[in-house]
């Protein structure tokens, strides 16, 4: 599976859009992309996944680049509930998911 | 909405003791995970389960380590002789057998070894 890499942490303000990047530039082309999250060691969340086009679903939107290098997800209305740890995953079918330290987001009132 | 539950929450345990965690999957999954977390510390994979067999296990997943699916619902972890390094918080999971796959995560057993 594709190694992917995410900057350790960000800030956003409650209300506003948060746009989490990821690079994954040895993706193959049957590699999905997933994120998930982990709030304050709860056992992780999967947000949504996808393959090459943009995505969106009740919880969030998922931007990939034409090449698929790197995407980007997108909370849309950040809320202090968002607050957590989000991970970028690269993975082609099912089976075991390889979490990195993932960006930690914090959410400001 | 289904959920994947573990209990106990929290076991407290003696270096050496055998202990088992129990998942309850949902109902419909397919395939089975645990994961674990020490404090701090990243989400490490440790094995995979599907069709009553282990599919894939990480180099954690030891002879100390084994798994089981008792019965139609019950999917169980179990370390046969705890040392102190085991203490860590342990996830299962489960996903059914269609596309994408996502992994439902449980809330989690915290397991401390004294």
């Amino acid at each position: 599976d594709a190694k992917t890499t995410q900057p350790p942490s960000m800030d956003c303000a409650e209300g506003r859009a948060a746009n989490l990047p990821c690079n994954h530039s040895t993706i193959s082309g049957n590699e999905y992309v997933y994120w998930y999250r982990q709030i304050h060691s709860q056992g992780p969340q999967y947000i949504i996944h996808g393959l090459k086009n943009n995505e969106t679903n009740e919880m969030a939107s998922l931007i990939i680049t034409e090449d698929r290098k790197s995407s980007t997800l997108i909370l849309p209305h950040a809320t202090l509930r968002d607050t957590a740890v989000y991970y970028c995953i690269a993975l082609d079918s099912w089976g075991k998911l390889q979490f990195g330290a993932g960006t930690q987001v914090v959410v400001t009132p | 909405e289904p959920e994947v539950t573990q209990t106990p929450s929290h076991q407290v345990t003696q270096m050496g003791q055998e202990v088992i965690l129990r998942c309850v999957p949902i109902s419909n999954h397919l395939y089975f995970y645990w994961y674990r977390q020490i404090l701090g510390q990243k989400v490490e994979f440790l094995v995979s389960f599907y069709n009553n067999e282990i599919s894939e296990k990480s180099e954690i997943f030891d002879d100390q380590f084994s798994v089981e699916r008792p019965d139609g619902s019950n999917f169980t972890l179990k370390i046969r002789s705890t040392k102190l390094e085991d203490s860590a918080m342990y996830f299962c999971a489960s996903s059914g057998d269609n596309f994408p796959y996502e992994q439902y995560f449980g809330p989690g057993t915290r397991l401390t070894v004294t």
